[in-house]
């Protein structure tokens, strides 16, 4: 009974040829988040979604981007993958509400990409 | 100043010893605290959640003190698949469902 399920697992890319990386969820949680995790680092959040509204962080390259077309399903897109972009990509669902709860954060296995 | 910070360790304790994480934020605005877990090239998994009075999940306890801004989380009698990094996790400024992780405390424990 996945909840957060990521394909690929693995992704191995060349430089500069873009990659798709899809998540899915089973939650029905209206917030999706896409994470950047490096080796020995906290996750870095890229950007989210609250419902159909996208909401990146100052500090993400224009190089990722992502899409959501239905609550179950969102993608993250790099378009020109550089070295420096292979890492564990984390994707999460919450549902934010009145409770402390709501707002724990569930997570995919992760796809590790490789850039050669 | 990291908004989140923890010692990264290596905590290499025996098994059946306590051992204590702290972690401390710099947003005193801040709501929401989690303790996560996560395992070597593995996803990170809510332990559990932080609460104002504190809270207790079989061997784990946390505490949160506001005052200090820091949470703690103590592992009594530790076992081997105790063995992983724990993660501090803190809401953002901005918004009370993005939140900041810390670098992890790695914790290995040893027969």
């Amino acid at each position: 009974d996945a909840m957060v399920i990521q394909n690929p697992r693995y992704q191995v890319t060349q430089f500069g040829k873009p990659v798709t990386l899809s998540c899915s969820q089973t939650l029905n949680h209206n917030v999706m988040y896409w994470y950047q995790q490096k080796s020995s680092q906290a996750p870095k959040l890229l950007f989210h979604y609250y419902d159909k509204d996208f909401n990146n962080e100052a500090d993400t390259p224009d190089n990722f981007q992502s899409r959501r077309p239905n609550t179950s399903f969102c993608f993250l897109d790099i378009r020109s993958p550089g070295l420096g972009d292979a890492a564990m990509y984390l994707c999460a669902t919450s549902s934010p509400g009145a409770a402390l709860s709501s707002y724990e954060q569930y997570f995919g296995p992760g796809t590790r990409l490789t850039v050669t | 100043r990291k908004e989140v910070e923890q010692d990264p360790g290596p905590f290499n304790v025996p098994e059946g010893a306590t051992v204590a994480f702290n972690c401390t934020y710099s947003n005193s605005a801040s709501q929401s605290f989690f303790w996560y877990r996560q395992d070597c090239r593995k996803e990170p998994k809510l332990l559990m959640s932080v609460y104002s009075s504190g809270n207790e999940d079989g061997r784990f306890t946390a505490q949160l003190n506001r005052a200090s801004q820091y949470i703690s989380l103590l592992i009594r009698d530790s076992k081997l698949s105790d063995s992983a990094t724990y993660l501090c996790v803190v809401n953002h400024q901005d918004s009370s469902y993005k939140l900041i992780f810390g670098s992890g405390t790695r914790l290995l424990v040893r027969p």
